[in-house]
């Protein structure tokens, strides 16, 4: 496997259902990022880990958990969500200090709260 | 305002045309730019990068970036219906985070 796999790529769940988003980069990148993107809107950057701590949290609702492991492994535990919530979630890794190589992203999760 | 502006569209070309597609921004600190390309059901993948002002050629791709209108180009010359795509503009401050435009929905009609 190589570059930033996500699974699984659909997902549909009810509000009150608690489910998990994972992410692996093949990269050995040492950034890890949440992003949720929206129709017509730009990516929302949600969460940050470098070198699997978080240093940024864009005042996300606790209904998302992030969880980072290790520097290859990024999780998103999701609990109570809202219709709201209904979006695709893209996952990305980046080497700090290698601006010019831009992130990688995965293929995103398509999320469908009901 | 937001940091990166772009037009949503969707922009409708006939193959073979000239496209462009543009995005300003507000950040005078933002020093690499970059265009990403998002086809349907994929995540975002970097096609053009551009440190500071200046022109980037890669085939039928240029990349421009015009520092003091604070303006960001991406021209497509020849068109084709595989380059139907999303762009995504971006740009960031060293050691800092990529800033998104909202995307510009490109379709080329065969």
């Amino acid at each position: 496997e190589t570059g930033v796999t996500q699974t699984p790529r659909h997902l549909v769940m009810g509000m009150t259902n608690k489910k998990s988003l994972k992410c692996e980069q093949h990269l050995g990148h040492n950034a890890m990022y949440w992003y949720k993107q929206s129709a017509k809107k730009p990516l929302e950057l949600m969460f940050v880990y470098n070198f699997k701590e978080q240093t940024e949290n864009n005042s996300v609702p606790s209904r998302f958990s992030p969880e980072c492991p290790n520097s290859s492994h990024l999780f998103l535990h999701l609990h109570t969500l809202q219709p709201e919530d209904s979006a695709l979630y893209l996952c990305a890794s980046s080497q700090e200090g290698k601006a010019n190589y831009g992130y990688t992203f995965g293929s995103g999760t398509r999320l469908t709260v009901v | 305002q937001k940091e990166v502006e772009q037009d949503p569209g969707p922009l409708s070309v006939p193959e073979g045309a000239i496209v462009s597609l543009n995005c300003t921004y507000s950040n005078s600190a933002f020093q690499y730019f970059m265009w990403y390309r998002q086809y349907s059901r994929k995540g975002p993948e970097l096609l053009m990068y551009t440190y500071s002002s200046g022109n980037k050629e890669d085939g039928r791709f240029t990349a421009q970036v015009d520092k003091s209108s604070k303006y960001i180009s991406l021209f497509i010359r020849d068109s084709q219906p595989s380059d139907s795509a999303t762009y995504l503009c971006a740009a960031m401050e060293y050691g800092n985070k990529l800033v998104f435009g909202a995307g510009t929905i490109l379709r080329v009609k065969s």
